[in-house]
């Protein structure tokens, strides 16, 4: 147990549909992430939070929407995905400042897009 | 920028042998690296880290990694293979200096444990 949680766990969806995925620490942490892990590649970051403010969007295609209402939680909201979307979604957490910091991740949402 | 290149996706080694596992980085400015491992089902844990200092880095489990920067190198060891080691893991780095958020991590390699 990392003190990282993700819901939920697997996750089906058609290309039209619209879902979220949660993910929740309690760990103190002040900074957050999602990363992208796909087979045979490496894993990608994709957004990240420092004081629930957005600092990092790695060109990420606009039908995936993070939200971070407080320093606590951490959504991605997903809709009219491609197939190529399908991979597991891993949030993490840090204290601050992952430089030199250890990242803490989740067990990740195994993503399929039909 | 940096990157990293591990050598090899799936490594074998039976059960009390040697673990080596290779990373090799790129990096502009003095880096961070990293190296995660990740069980069946789970997300990444961190086995060990070089900002700065001793250049032999122990970790958990028995694993130790050696910064070597003439060679741009941070190869994970482990004396004696347990079936437990079975995972994969990735290696890591980002750039020493603040501000920065990019860890890159390469595409890791799955270590297989032979009984």
């Amino acid at each position: 147990e990392t003190g990282v949680t993700q819901t939920p766990r697997h996750l089906v969806m058609g290309m039209t549909n619209k879902k979220s995925l949660k993910c929740e620490q309690h760990l103190g942490h002040n900074a957050m992430y999602w990363y992208k892990q796909s087979a045979k590649k490496p894993l990608e970051l994709m957004f990240v939070y420092n004081f629930k403010e957005q600092t990092e969007n790695n060109s990420v295609p606009s039908r995936f929407s993070p939200e971070c209402p407080n320093s606590s939680h951490l959504f991605l909201h997903l809709h009219t995905l491609q197939p190529e979307d399908s991979a597991l979604y891993l949030c993490a957490s840090s204290q601050d400042q992952p430089t030199n910091e250890k990242l803490f991740f989740g067990s990740g949402t195994q993503l399929s897009v039909l | 920028a940096q990157s990293v290149t591990q050598l090899g996706s799936h490594v074998s080694v039976s059960e009390g042998a040697l673990v080596l596992l290779r990373c090799n980085y790129s990096s502009s400015v003095p880096p961070y690296l990293f190296w995660y491992v990740q069980y069946p089902n789970q997300g990444l844990q961190l086995l060990l880290k070089y900002t700065t200092g001793a250049t032999l880095v122990k970790g958990i489990n028995g694993f130790e990694a050696e910064f070597k920067k003439s060679e741009t190198s941070f190869h994970l060891t482990k004396p004696s293979a347990h079936m437990s080691d079975a995972a994969e893991y990735f290696c890591a780095v980002t750039l020493s200096g603040a501000g920065s958020y990019q860890l890159t991590f390469g595409k890791g390699t799955k270590l297989s444990v032979i009984p």
